[in-house]
């Protein structure tokens, strides 16, 4: 069984705040994926990563950094919660090959206040 | 830019019913079609996965089409049951990192 793990199902932060969302891998896969889904909005690409330290941006970076030290392991960070990144963020990996399938975390349901 | 639409957004069926859910996208240079599954505050399960050199897949009751010269696929359920009851999004796979670019999803409600 393919299995993601996101750090947290609910987080509650304040305005601010420095917000770590962590996400693990066990298939030991080169591309990783963090979204947010947002009614009306759809999924939207955040950040991604294709190998340990390489990043890139997606769709709506601004206002998150990534870190990718280890191959399984791809952390989103909110440098300053602000209540607009109140979301649901959902973390995805993929092997090597466009082709392949993207497998979804269970994602983290964030409130900022 | 890639563009994905999901029509109807919602859709409320008895059960036993066979049913279609469809998909379009703008750019037909995409590397594969997928079809998710997600239910109330999850996350989402991967149902059919498409290469663009292919036409349908399917796996038990789903059955899933591809039209990429017309830009168009269609997820089709048999038999429907309450259990199949979730949001059911359609995304594209394109570009030189394969990104997914997402629809907003049919809402699907299988009533007993």
């Amino acid at each position: 069984d393919v299995k993601v793990t996101q750090s947290s199902r609910y987080l509650v932060k304040r305005t601010g705040e420095k917000v770590f969302l962590e996400c693990v891998q066990d298939m030991d896969h080169e591309n990783m994926f963090w979204y947010r889904q947002d009614p009306g909005l759809g999924l939207r690409l955040i950040y991604f990563s294709y190998d340990v330290k390489m990043k890139e941006k997606g769709d709506i970076p601004e206002g998150y950094s990534v870190s990718r030290e280890k191959k399984e392991r791809f952390s989103l960070i909110l440098e300053s919660a602000s209540t607009n990144q109140t979301s649901m963020y959902l973390c995805a990996h993929r092997g090597a090959f466009t082709r392949e399938t993207q497998y979804f975390g269970p994602g983290t349901r964030l409130l900022v206040l | 830019k890639q563009e994905v639409t999901q029509i109807p957004a919602a859709l409320s069926v008895p059960e036993g019913e066979n049913l279609v859910l469809n998909c379009s996208f703008t750019d037909s240079a995409i590397y594969n079609l997928q079809w998710f599954r997600q239910d109330p505050g999850k996350g989402l399960t991967s149902l059919l996965l498409i290469q663009s050199s292919q036409r349908e897949q399917t796996s038990g009751r789903l059955n899933a089409s591809l039209d990429k010269s017309s830009g168009r696929s269609t997820l089709y359920i048999a038999a429907s049951q309450p259990g199949d009851s979730a949001t059911y999004l359609c995304a594209v796979s394109s570009g030189n990192t394969g990104k997914l670019i997402f629809g907003q999803g049919t809402t699907l409600q299988v009533k007993p």
